[in-house]
């Protein structure tokens, strides 16, 4: 059983939508972190929400934290081809576990 | 600030050998981590090193080990390899345990 689940697993749209994609699971965390990894590359950080209930905005994507800090979501404004990558989450729940990583969200923005 | 550096990018091996891959964390992280990323099980945390010593530990065989040394450079071993450990290997650093990471481009590892 995944920690934390991503959904959808796979998104490809046109340039211009907007689109959200969502990381859930039932344990809390400390603070979840979003990353985005595209080809032959590590993940790059986006952001990291520690309270529950935060928005964050980062030009055109929206992050926020459930209110019960167990979900996350990332909604993208506009979409542009550029925001094509593997989106990640990661909670951190303190302990010996490390960081849990979502499968990740495939997004294609199609010109 | 120089990114994190990860050395070889690509390694193929057999099946029964060993191998080793390093990580050069970004001036100032003390804390490095080891992830596995593969197609079916996305990214798996394998192990922290904080200080030189291992903090947190995921799910894996002992086959997998790793150290870290003063300069917070890291190493991370897998000794008699399977054909299931091929992957993306990469490793990360940060400031502090399960704080923001900072990857690496990965070692691509094939095993045959």
């Amino acid at each position: 059983t995944q920690l934390l689940e991503q959904s959808p697993q796979f998104l490809s749209i046109q340039e211009g939508e907007n689109l959200t994609v969502y990381c859930n699971s039932s344990s809390v965390f400390s603070s979840l972190q979003w990353y985005r990894q595209e080809p032959g590359e590590g993940p790059v950080l986006l952001v990291t929400v520690v309270t529950g209930g935060e928005v964050k905005k980062l030009k055109r994507l929206t992050f926020q934290f459930g209110d019960a800090r167990k979900d996350s979501s990332l909604h993208i404004t506009a979409a542009q081809p550029g925001d094509t990558g593997l989106y990640l989450c990661a909670g951190a729940r303190g302990g010996a576990d490390g960081l849990t990583f979502g499968k990740g969200t495939h997004l294609i923005i199609q010109p | 600030k120089a990114g994190v550096t990860q050395t070889p990018r690509y390694l193929i091996k057999t099946r029964g050998q060993q191998v080793t891959l390093s990580c050069s964390p970004i001036s100032g992280h003390r804390s490095v981590s080891w992830y596995q990323q593969t197609p079916g099980q996305g990214l798996q945390f394998l192990f922290e090193y904080f200080s030189e010593t291992q903090r947190n530990k995921g799910n894996f065989p002992g086959r997998f080990s790793g150290r870290q040394f003063s300069n917070s450079r890291s190493e991370m071993n897998v000794s008699t390899l399977e054909l299931g450990d091929s992957a993306l290997y990469l490793c990360a650093s940060s400031l502090m345990t399960q704080y923001e990471q900072y990857f690496g481009p990965g070692t691509r590892l094939t095993v045959t």
